[in-house]
């Protein structure tokens, strides 16, 4: 199967760092997706891993192991504005998505 | 500039009506797909289509159909035999493989009363 799994909810603090893990059981994706998704919209792209490691990208990072068949997304100096959703997706010929996490960044 | 636009963004129908919706990319992807989301929940995937012509079933294809006649259009039928259309439609698209990403349309925002 392709299950991905997240946490449903995560609640942090504006300023703080936040880690919002994915693992999957499959060994057919050839990378991991990280998007986000406000409500009532489309997501937009955040990261994409195809190699092990960690990308960065300004205040968002993301980590994949594939041997562990585990991400995570890693958000710092929370904003306000980072409230929404976190959605992880491996990628095959398609994206199959995890459930998402939706994230509450309190003040 | 170059993107994926679906419209309606909002869309009212009554129980037992078919309704298409549209899907336009202007991006020269092969590749394009549907998908649905529930409220809190993920995407779930209803076709796919890697190359004109040519689709494939995804997870929940039951009481959707899909044609892709054209590279740029890939429309979305939601049928009567869709037992819970009501739902946010989510329309992409990708270059072969996805290597390069996805990109998103809007949504539709499809109501069935």
């Amino acid at each position: 199967g392709q299950n991905i799994d997240q946490p449903t909810e995560m609640t942090a603090t504006e300023g703080a760092i936040v880690q919002i893990n994915c693992t999957y059981q499959t060994s057919g994706f050839n990378g991991l997706f990280w998007y986000q998704q406000h409500a009532g919209e489309a997501p937009t792209f955040l990261s994409y891993n195809v190699l092990d490691g960690l990308e960065e990208k300004g205040r968002f990072s993301s980590f994949l192991s594939r041997s562990k068949g585990y991400s995570y997304l890693l958000l710092k100096e929370l904003q306000m504005k980072d409230s929404a959703s976190y959605l992880c997706a491996g990628a095959t010929n398609k994206l199959i998505f995890g459930t998402g996490t939706l994230l509450a960044v309190q003040p | 500039d170059g993107g994926i636009t679906q419209s309606p963004k909002y869309l009212f129908r009554k129980e037992g009506q078919n309704v298409t919706l549209s899907c336009e990319q202007n991006l020269n992807h092969d590749a394009m797909y549907w998908y649905r989301q529930d409220p809190g929940q993920g995407l779930r995937l209803i076709y796919y289509s890697q190359i004109v012509n040519d689709f494939q079933k995804g997870d929940i294809a039951e009481g959707y159909s899909v044609s892709r006649e054209k590279k740029e259009s890939f429309p979305l039928t939601v049928t009567s035999a869709q037992k819970n259309p009501t739902a946010f439609y989510l329309c992409a698209s990708s270059t072969t493989g996805g290597v390069y990403g996805y990109t998103f349309g809007s949504g539709t925002r499809l109501t069935v009363v």
